[in-house]
């Protein structure tokens, strides 16, 4: 079945930066997808990301706070902006093929102090 | 109204116990169920889906739907401690925009023990 590699696996950032997160697929995928967990709670989708074109939000997420890439059908990044604390949180990246349902990366833990 | 809701639990049995854990949905337009297993600061790891209503059995678990009363099951027999995980009910869809985009639940902790 196909892996996916997410990295960084954790980190630690200061309020008001900016973190990229980056997502490999080892085969190709129809589609990719990033997700929120926060603290305690369950995946919350932030975004459906588009090979070569704009991402598309979900309701409550924006492109200027969660501007994605999408460059080819096995690598996406996840940009979390201008961070607060409330930012802390496991981000997660989708992908899902033809004949595959959804699988996901093992997540970066960021926390924002 | 969360459009899932799952029982977050925990839930704690000895082992060789049958589990029984559920989820109930509001929304008709799901087609696609599924459960996902995650382990403490790891991604989750799909383990059984369904497109219909009925049982899917995959050697110790059993997935149940019920569209008609927009409820799903996933049935743990004869559970190890290594079973212990929090498992995440997620539905989907038919197709459209909506496509692959997964709603979860808020997942119920598990816990096996000897």
């Amino acid at each position: 079945s196909a892996v996916i590699s997410q990295k960084p696996s954790r980190d630690i950032c200061q309020r008001g930066t900016s973190l990229t997160i980056q997502c490999q697929v080892d085969s190709q995928v129809t589609m990719m997808f990033w997700y929120r967990q926060q603290p305690g709670q369950s995946l919350t989708l932030i975004a459906t990301a588009n090979q070569g074109s704009e991402a598309t939000y979900e309701s409550g997420f924006v492109i200027d706070k969660f501007p994605i890439s999408r460059p080819n059908l096995t690598f996406s990044t996840l940009t979390v902006s201008n961070m607060s604390p409330e930012d802390s949180s496991i981000y997660l990246c989708s992908g899902r093929g033809v004949n595959t349902e959804a699988f996901f990366g093992q997540g970066t833990r960021l926390t924002v102090v | 109204q969360k459009e899932v809701e799952q029982d977050p639990g925990p839930l704690s049995v000895p082992e060789g116990a049958i589990v029984s854990l559920n989820c109930t949905y509001s929304n008709s337009a799901f087609q696609y169920f599924m459960w996902y297993r995650q382990y403490s600061r790891k991604g989750p790891e799909l383990l059984m889906y369904t497109y219909s209503s009925g049982n899917k059995e995959d050697g110790r678990f059993t997935a149940q739907v019920d569209k008609s009363s927009k409820y799903i099951s996933l049935f743990i027999r004869d559970s190890q401690p290594s079973d212990s995980a929090t498992y995440l009910c997620a539905m989907s869809h038919a197709g459209g925009t909506s496509y692959g985009k997964l709603t979860f639940g808020q997942g119920t902790i598990l816990t096996v023990h000897p």
